[in-house]
Formats: structure tokens, sequence, C-alpha cells
């Protein structure tokens, strides 16, 4: 069964620091998916990884993947409070299904 | 964004009646999703469907049933409420290309409260 786990659950941090999420999971998989999500809003995608050493950056996010690790990385650099949100990270039962497990998300918080 | 709406936005009933949200798309996706969000669990997956009257299950469908009769429409029925589905409802789409790498696209979400 495959199992997602975040860490940390609840970051708070300063403005102009750097941080990285973690998703590690279970078993096996070809594709992870990084979302945002705002208070009372529904979920952004923000990157598709499909391949062991896959990097993809947008802004001050960069997300990696790990296969080997089954390791998933969403670093953020010189932060600023708009990217105050909740960080979700799904990946892909294998086996061609489209099913998506998550993780349970890690609420950033950006004090000026 | 992908052209998704949820209906009800909110609803507030009472345990033992019967509740239906619907879905609807116009994207014209194949797969659409339902899911629900509790504070502590992050998103869980109810049932989703691969196509017109095709359907699965997901890891928590116990007390729920769907139904797609049109590629556009998912509907999510809970057949007697109970105070445990009290839950934010998301429903999501995405298109598949044959390897399940397509993102799944949100709804704007259905909170639904069970007194």
């Amino acid at each position: 069964e495959l199992k997602v786990e975040q860490n940390p659950l609840f970051l708070s941090m300063q403005e102009g620091k750097n941080y990285t999420i973690y998703c590690n999971y279970s078993t096996t998989s070809d594709r992870l998916y990084w979302y945002r999500q705002d208070p009372g809003k529904s979920l952004e995608s923000l990157f598709v990884l499909l391949s062991n050493g896959a990097v993809k950056q947008e802004g001050r996010l960069m997300a990696s993947l790990d296969t080997k690790a089954r390791l998933s990385t969403l670093h953020i650099t010189a932060a600023v409070h708009d990217l105050s949100a909740t960080y979700f990270c799904a990946v892909g039962a294998q086996g061609g299904s489209e099913k998506l497990v998550f993780g349970k998300g890690t609420k950033l918080t950006v004090n000026p | 964004d992908a052209g998704i709406t949820q209906s009800p936005r909110h609803k507030v009933t009472e345990t033992g009646t019967p509740v239906t949200l619907r879905c609807h798309q116009t994207e014209n996706h194949r797969y659409m999703y339902w899911y629900r969000q509790d504070p502590g669990h992050g998103l869980r997956l109810i049932h989703y469907s691969y196509g017109v009257k095709d359907t699965d299950k997901g890891e928590v469908s116990d007390g729920y049933s769907v139904s797609r009769s049109k590629t556009e429409d998912f509907l999510l029925t809970l057949e007697s409420a109970t105070s445990s589905q009290t839950s934010v409802y998301f429903c999501a789409i995405s298109e598949s290309r044959g390897r399940g790498t397509d993102t799944q696209y949100f709804g704007p979400g259905t909170r639904l409260t069970v007194l």
C-alpha cells in the first residue's frame, strides 16, 4: 500500500530565508505532483515530476525527485509572504492506475 | 483554469438524509475524481471514474456511491449522511494520455456539514 509522508507539517519562516519541504513515499511510483492550497480555496498544480533526477523551477520554488530514495523536495528560496499556503505532494499509484495518494500537507507561514 | 464547477458549494443537512453533490466539467476530460479533505488527513480519494458508467473505489469509499451518465457530470451520493461525513469535498479531472502522467485539476470544493 502506497503511503506518503510530508515533513514538516507546519513551517514558520522569515522572509528572505530558505527552506525545504520533504515528501517521502513507500513504494515505487512513476510520477509525483506538488500542489498549493490557499486557505478556503482549491488546489493549484505547481509541478509534475516524472523521472529520477527531474527538477522543475518556478519563481522561488524548486522541486526535485529522487526515485531511488523515494523522496521529493520542494525548496523555497528567499521566501516572501505571498508564498504562505499549504503545500501538498501527491504520488501516483503504480501499475497505470490514475489514483493519487496525497501527503497531509505542509502549512507554510512566511513572516515579515 | 480548468472548467470545473461543483454544486452546491455549501450544504448543511441532518444525519440520515440523502445528499448528492455534483461535479460538472467543460474540458471533455476522461477521468473524474471525488476527494474529501479533513484536517490532519490531507486529501483522500473516495471514488473515481475512467469513462461514462465506468467507476472504481478509492481508499475511503464506504458510505458513498457515484454515477457518471455523461462525460461532463460526476455525481457523489451519500445515501444516509452521518456526522463523520462532514468534510470539504473536491472534484478533480484529468486527461490521461495512457500513462497516467497528466495533472489532476481541482474544482472549487463543496463544504458539507452533517448535523
